[in-house]
């Protein structure tokens, strides 16, 4: 089993429909939690940063973090074709150093 | 703006070519990392550096080295390209247990 878990999609919305993209992870020492978003042929974006339970909303963007079932989740409010991107999670843990352990990514799709 | 640059976008290479892939950041970030990216494979880790002349291997060193003589520049190199190199090389920068940034990739082809 992964350590972090997310599902490879593709996930199809129409624009202006709220996305929500997760992963779910084993390693109870994770404590950063971060979301990137990546374009066809280009590297990572970051988007989102945390370290702790809860919300954190940028613009359009919500990151949810629920350590008690560690699950994380990213929300899209009002979609956009130029949402359309790969989806990263990525997490890291105190006792490995500066590594991160991402998720697979999940393809979305925003149709006009 | 934290910016980690690439020397090359798109590589072609042939077999048994010695290859060198550039990075640099303008962050003064310690650490430094190379992955590969590869459809179904996600993000896979190749080597990395917390400080000028270290280096630790990652999840996947072989048939790579790297070169990290001054803070702000990390190199990968391929010392006899093979085709199962050919890849989406990224590199990224951070600070100490802080966020990774990235760099735009290099798509290297090895013929």
């Amino acid at each position: 089993q992964k350590e972090v878990e997310q599902d490879p999609g593709p996930l199809s919305v129409p624009e202006g429909a709220i996305v929500s993209l997760n992963c779910t992870y084993s390693n109870s020492a994770f404590q950063y939690f971060m979301w990137y978003r990546q374009y066809s042929r280009k590297g990572p974006e970051l988007l989102m940063y945390t370290y702790s339970s809860g919300n954190k909303e940028d613009g359009r963007f919500t990151a949810q973090v629920d350590k008690s079932s560690k699950y994380i989740s990213l929300f899209i409010r009002d979609s956009q074709p130029s949402d359309s991107a790969t989806y990263l999670c990525a997490m890291m843990s105190w006792n490995a150093g500066n590594m991160l352990t991402f998720g697979g990514g999940t393809r979305l799709m925003v149709k006009p | 703006d934290v910016k980690v640059t690439q020397s090359s976008r798109y590589l072609v290479k042939r077999t048994g070519e010695k290859v060198f892939l550039e990075c640099v950041q303008d962050m003064d970030h310690e650490n430094m990392f190379w992955y590969r990216q590869d459809p179904g494979l996600g993000l896979r880790l190749i080597y990395f550096s917390y400080d000028v002349k270290m280096k630790e291997k990652g999840d996947i060193p072989e048939g790579y080295s790297v070169s990290r003589e001054k803070k702000e520049r990390f190199s990968l190199i391929l010392e006899s390209a093979s085709t199962n190199q050919t890849s989406m090389y990224l590199c990224a920068s951070s600070s100490a247990r802080r966020e990774q940034f990235f760099g735009p990739g290099t798509r290297l082809t090895v013929l």
